[in-house]
C-alpha cells in the first residue's frame, strides 16, 4: 500500500529565512509519480511539481527547489529566503502506476511566514 | 478562463437531506476526482471517473454517489448515509492518470 508521511505538522520561520518540507513516502511499485501542491488560505490547491521514480535529478524553480531521493524515499521542499506570500499548507503525493489510479496526499505542513 | 468551477462554495444541510456539489470543468480532462479534507487530515478519495459513463469507488465512498454523464461535469451527492459529512469537498480533474490534477476552489458542508 502506498503511504507519504509529512512529520511536520506545523513551521513557522521568519521572512527570508529558507525553510525545508520534508516527504517521505512508501510505495511497493518501481514506476510512481510524486507530486507537491501548495494550499493557500483560499482553498484551492496548486500544483508546484510532478516526478517520476526515474527522474533523480534535483528541480530548482526560482525560489522553490526539490530535492528527491530513492535511497531514503524521500521528496524533500525547500523555499528559499521566504516570503509571506508563501504561508500556505503545502500536501505531499504519491501516485503508483499500476492498479491505482489515485493521489495519496500526506496530512500536509503548515507554512506560516513571519513578517 | 479553463479551469475547474465548484458550486456553491459554501453549502448547509439539514441531517437527513442529501445534498448535491457540482464541479464543472472546461479543460478536456477525461479523469475526474472528488476528495474531501477533513482538519489536520490529508485528502482523501471519495470517487473518481476516468471517462464519461464510468466512475470507481475511492477509500471513502460510502455515503456518497456520482455520475459523469458529460466529460465536463462529475457531481457528487452527499447521502443521508453518510454520518459525518461536515468537511471540505475538492473537485479535480487531470489529462489521464498519473499526471498532475488540477483542483476547483472547494465546497465547504456544513451540517446543521
Amino acid at each position: 500500500a502506498q503511504k507519504v508521511t509529512q512529520a511536520q505538522t506545523e513551521i513557522s520561520v521568519v521572512e527570508k529565512e529558507d525553510v525545508t518540507l520534508d516527504c517521505v513516502y512508501e510505495t511497493r511499485d518501481t514506476t510512481y509519480y510524486l507530486f507537491w501542491y501548495k494550499q493557500p488560505p483560499s482553498g484551492e490547491l496548486v500544483f508546484l511539481i510532478r516526478r517520476n521514480s526515474f527522474d533523480e535529478q534535483n528541480e530548482i524553480s526560482g525560489r522553490y527547489s526539490w530535492n528527491f531521493q530513492k535511497s531514503t524515499s524521500s521528496f524533500n521542499f525547500t523555499i528559499t529566503a521566504s516570503q509571506v506570500v508563501d504561508s500556505a499548507v503545502y500536501f505531499c503525493a504519491l501516485s503508483e502506476r499500476f492498479g491505482n489510479e489515485k493521489l495519496t496526499f500526506g496530512t500536509g505542513t503548515r507554512l506560516t511566514i513571519i513578517p | 478562463d479553463g479551469g475547474i468551477t465548484q458550486s456553491p462554495k459554501y453549502l448547509f444541510r439539514k441531517e437527513g437531506q442529501n445534498v448535491t456539489l457540482s464541479c464543472e470543468q472546461n479543460l478536456n480532462h477525461d479523469a475526474m476526482y472528488w476528495y474531501r479534507q477533513d482538519p489536520g487530515q490529508g485528502l482523501r478519495l471519495i470517487y473518481y471517473s476516468q471517462i464519461v459513463n464510468d466512475f470507481q469507488k475511492g477509500d471513502i465512498a460510502e455515503g456518497y454517489s456520482v455520475s459523469r454523464e458529460k466529460k465536463e461535469s462529475f457531481p457528487l451527492t452527499v447521502t443521508s448515509a453518510q454520518k459525518n459529512p461536515t468537511a471540505f469537498y475538492l473537485c479535480a480533474s487531470s489529462i489521464y492518470v498519473n499526471t498532475e490534477a488540477f483542483f476547483g476552489q472547494g465546497t465547504r458542508l456544513t451540517v446543521v
